[in-house]
């Protein structure tokens, strides 16, 4: 498997401040994380694949200037949540994909915008 | 547009008894199914998986049955503790597209003493 550290584990901000969410594999080169965004008692939604060294690939209604998403390293993907306002309050989760389709998962990041 | 549903979002169950817990996919063209486990403020942890080659795949106290008939998935839990409690989440990724993994619904379990 792979071990995945996502930080903060939570973190609250006021209405119109960035957050940025750091998402690290451990002990996996990862080309490719995901980004996923769960709201209370729903599934996990998709937001944006990250590619290491290339422009993330974002899911349909998910507004790529409002959630900036950098893949600088074989290790580490960012997600930033610019202009944060309280509908983006939200359980954020990355994941590492290994072998194919295995994905492993962090502990996720719980965003309160107030 | 493709999607994965359970049929009970919560399911209550005697410490002790076996649990089974439901999940219906729509894309026929799915070949790998997993099945996830969410605590509370955690992420998902990997149970078990099958492929569509298979329809039957056992682990430890996990048994994943898979009807690609009815395209019907199933997770039981054997002999279940209270650590088992927790939402259950079945998944799919199909060989067609981007091979995105689909999360269905969902299935709150809870282990009564």
């Amino acid at each position: 498997g792979a071990v995945v550290s996502q930080h903060p584990s939570w973190v609250i901000c006021k209405s119109g401040t960035s957050v940025k969410i750091e998402c690290r594999s451990l002990d996996f080169q990862a080309t490719t994380m995901f980004w996923y965004r769960q709201f209370p008692k729903q599934s996990l939604m998709l937001m944006a694949t990250s590619n290491e060294g290339s422009k993330a690939t974002y899911e349909q209604g998910v507004e790529k200037d409002k959630f900036l998403i950098n893949h600088a390293s074989l290790t580490l993907s960012t997600l930033t949540v610019t202009s944060a306002h309280p509908e983006d309050s939200s359980f954020y989760i990355c994941s590492v994909q290994t072998v194919r389709e295995k994905l492993f998962f962090g502990s996720g990041t719980q965003l309160s915008v107030l | 547009g493709e999607s994965v549903g359970l049929h009970l979002p919560t399911l209550s169950v005697q410490e002790g008894d076996n649990s089974i817990i439901n999940c219906a996919y729509s894309n026929s063209a799915s070949d790998y199914f997993i099945w996830y486990k969410q605590e509370s403020g955690k992420g998902p942890q990997f149970i078990i998986d099958i492929r569509s080659n298979m329809d039957k795949r056992q682990g430890q106290r996990v048994t994943v049955l898979l009807n690609k008939t009815v395209k019907h998935l199933s997770l039981q839990i054997a002999a279940t503790q209270p650590g088992d409690s927790a939402v259950y989440f079945c998944a799919e990724i199909s060989i067609q597209g981007a091979q995105k993994l689909v999360f269905g619904q969902g299935t709150r379990l809870t282990i009564n003493p």
